[in-house]
């Protein structure tokens, strides 16, 4: 049984280039959320996503960033014309159901590295 | 508005010491929900404990023992007999507002036990 799968783990992106980070939540989880630790800080919320649709990006840049959960595949963020600040460890979590404190499982991370 | 402050930002200890990292939170609403995770360096996030607000009850788990006061908003953990293997950074988090599933994590504790 599977846990949350990120890919890539490490993205090495140059300045002004496009980062794609792919996740797969749990078999039979629909419920996918993204996060962001910068270098030496907590996680911080980015955006919360159901099939086919965002729920809560309240959490994400207005610029530059995006993030889908197709019907099938993956839920893709995307960041566009990457900046150095942009470098930092992007978890995704899944969970089964929508409750206040349903547990989270969350992926290993990918860590973005902009050159 | 959620608020999660560890105040340790990183804590040594001597191998078997006990140790205790502090958590205080800060919430409006009267059904939420805390955690702990454990970042070790491999950088993946390892779920601990997940613990609702009408449960005070202390939790004990091998040498890990939280304390949960709601008086002082607090979600205190403590590791008896500390080994190197508990070195991490270990985060706590709380759920979001009624009605929202993110996570509001602390900016985390770095414990480094040395043998």
């Amino acid at each position: 049984n599977a846990g949350v799968m990120q890919n890539p783990r490490h993205l090495v992106r140059r300045r002004g280039q496009e980062a794609r980070l792919r996740c797969s939540p749990m078999k039979g989880h629909s419920h996918v959320y993204w996060y962001r630790q910068l270098p030496e800080e907590g996680l911080k919320f980015m955006v919360y996503l159901q099939k086919e649709n965002i729920i809560d990006e309240s959490g994400m840049p207005k610029e530059r960033f995006s993030a889908e959960f197709p019907k099938e595949g993956p839920s893709i963020l995307r960041i566009q014309q990457v900046v150095r600040g942009d470098s930092a460890a992007y978890f995704c979590a899944s969970s089964l159901v929508l409750a206040v404190g349903d547990e989270q499982f969350f992926g290993p991370g990918t860590r973005l590295t902009v050159l | 508005a959620q608020k999660v402050t560890q105040a340790q930002t990183e804590i040594s200890v001597v191998e078997k010491e006990d140790v205790t990292l502090d958590c205080v939170y800060e919430t409006r609403d009267t059904t939420y929900y805390l955690f702990w995770y454990k970042q070790p360096p491999s950088g993946e996030l390892v779920f601990l404990i997940r613990r609702n607000s009408f449960d005070e009850q202390n939790e004990i788990s091998g040498r890990y023992s939280w304390n949960f006061q709601k008086s002082t908003s607090s979600f205190n953990f403590t590791i008896t007999a500390s080994q190197v293997v508990d070195s991490a950074v270990y985060f706590c988090a709380l759920s979001g507002p009624t009605g929202a599933n993110n996570l509001f994590f602390g900016t985390g504790t770095r414990l480094t036990v040395i043998p």
